[in-house]
């Protein structure tokens, strides 16, 4: 079955430091959504991307698609204490009813 | 207020007693979903439903059962037969066709002992 991975699993970072997360998938994606989750928290979703080599960004968080949909990225710049928390990607496959979640990335911030 | 909603926020039970989690929406989504978390790992399917009446199990879905009798509810029964009951469970709703965003109830952290 389609399988999602994330990279790092945890990430301790300097405030002002930057951070990136990588998702791989095994099959091409039609989209893939991005996740925050905070400590004690419940998953808050961030952003979709549906286009081959789409970029967004909201702030200082830059999302990528890569070209052949298989893989995406999410990097924030000059991290802050705010940002701690565990960030997931889910990737959906044509025609299938669900979305795969990666296991996520916890990201720590030392101020 | 939309959103989805959760009850209750903590659950305690004894060991052999089947449990009920409550989930509404009122965002008018098609299809809803249940997750399992334990701590410090991933979101692992349980169960999902794209329509009323119809749901399909997820990639954990032995001792546990679910219902979709309605658009807005979709209530997950935690059997005596799932070994490890334990967990936070999270129920989450989307759009459906062409919208796969997911919005995320409060969770329910369930303790059996």
């Amino acid at each position: 079955g389609q399988q999602v991975m994330q990279i790092p699993q945890y990430q301790h970072v300097q405030e002002g430091e930057d951070f990136t997360t990588y998702c791989n998938s095994s099959t091409t994606l039609s989209n893939i959504q991005w996740y925050k989750q905070r400590p004690g928290g419940h998953p808050v979703f961030l952003i979709q991307l549906v286009k081959s080599g789409e970029v967004k960004k909201q702030k200082r968080l830059t999302f990528q698609f890569g070209e052949a949909k298989k893989n995406s990225s999410l990097h924030i710049t000059a991290t802050q204490t705010t940002d701690v928390g565990t960030y997931f990607c889910a990737g959906h496959v044509t025609n299938a009813g669900k979305s795969t979640f990666g296991d996520g990335t916890t990201l720590t911030v030392k101020p | 207020d939309g959103g989805i909603t959760q009850s209750p926020k903590y659950l305690f039970r004894k060991e052999g007693q089947n449990v009920t989690l409550s989930c509404e929406q009122n965002l008018n989504h098609d299809a809803m979903y249940w997750y399992r978390q334990d701590p410090g790992q991933g979101l692992r399917l349980i169960y999902y439903s794209q329509i009323v009446n119809d749901f399909q199990k997820g990639d954990i879905a032995e001792g546990y059962s679910v219902s979709r009798e309605k658009k807005e509810s979709f209530p997950l029964t935690v059997t005596s037969a799932q070994k490890n009951p334990t967990a936070f469970y999270l129920c989450a709703s989307s759009a459906g066709t062409y919208s796969y965003e997911q919005y995320f109830g409060p969770g329910t952290r369930l303790t059996v002992t």
